[in-house]
């Protein structure tokens, strides 16, 4: 069965930096596109950033681009995230999640998320 | 503000039929499917309906999704106690070319 397994989180200062990582496994993992979505506390979901299969394809959300990276390693069916220059507004509980493959809204996979707190 | 507008609560009795819309535009629902999200409480989101009106398996047929130009709507029949929930719209929006969410909306079963 798929499962996808982040870590990583934890409470961070501003403009501090921070690494999630996600573990992949019961699907090929190199077959398919990877994404965030993260989800403040007591707010609604925010899709973050998205990855093709091979890593050539990179998306990212207004509110993240040229603070956040997104990256892959296939060989290790892994997902990552390196957040820089992280604001208050960046807690949120992070899901990693499979898809989605085409220009869809379809994550029909998810994490259990990994917290991330930024405050002083 | 989300790009997609949903009511932020509902509310209905065991058995009852409630309806949850979810508004947007011609760069979003308007031209691509429209999917549906279940969140239990202190759980991650599941999908509960892609491609506007399809179910995954496992999910209940009480379960209906529509949409009708720029806007959708998410039916459960036969309410039930379980049923209680947040449920968030997602769709792709061409003009963000990014997938959008709408705000959520809570569930409650009285």
């Amino acid at each position: 069965q798929v499962q996808l397994v982040e870590s990583g989180g934890g409470l961070v200062k501003p403009g501090g930096s921070l690494r999630l990582s996600c573990a992949a496994s019961g699907f090929t993992f190199s077959d398919y596109y990877m994404s965030w979505i993260r989800q403040a506390p007591g707010k609604g979901l925010e899709w973050v950033s998205s990855i093709s299969s091979s890593g050539s394809s990179i998306y990212y959300a207004d509110s993240v681009k040229g603070r956040f990276t997104i990256s892959r390693d296939n060989a290790k069916n892994s997902l990552y995230l390196q957040m820089n220059s992280l604001r208050a507004e960046d807690t949120a509980v992070y899901y990693c999640v499979r898809g989605p493959d085409t220009a869809v809204a379809d994550f029909r996979y998810w994490g259990q998320g990994t917290l991330v707190t930024v405050s002083s | 503000q989300s790009v997609l507008t949903q009511p932020p609560s509902a509310s209905g009795t065991p058995g009852q039929r409630v309806t949850i819309s979810c508004s947007g535009s011609s760069s979003n629902i308007g031209g691509n499917y429209v999917y549906w999200y279940q969140q239990l409480p202190g759980t991650a989101p599941q999908l509960l309906i892609f491609r506007n009106n399809q179910r995954p398996s496992g999910v209940p047929d009480r379960f209906s999704g529509s949409k009708s130009g720029t806007s959708a709507s998410l039916a459960i029949s036969g309410l039930r106690s379980e049923d209680e929930a947040d449920y968030y719209c997602a769709v792709w929006d061409d003009s963000l070319s990014g997938p959008v969410f709408g705000g959520g909306t809570k569930l409650t079963v009285l």
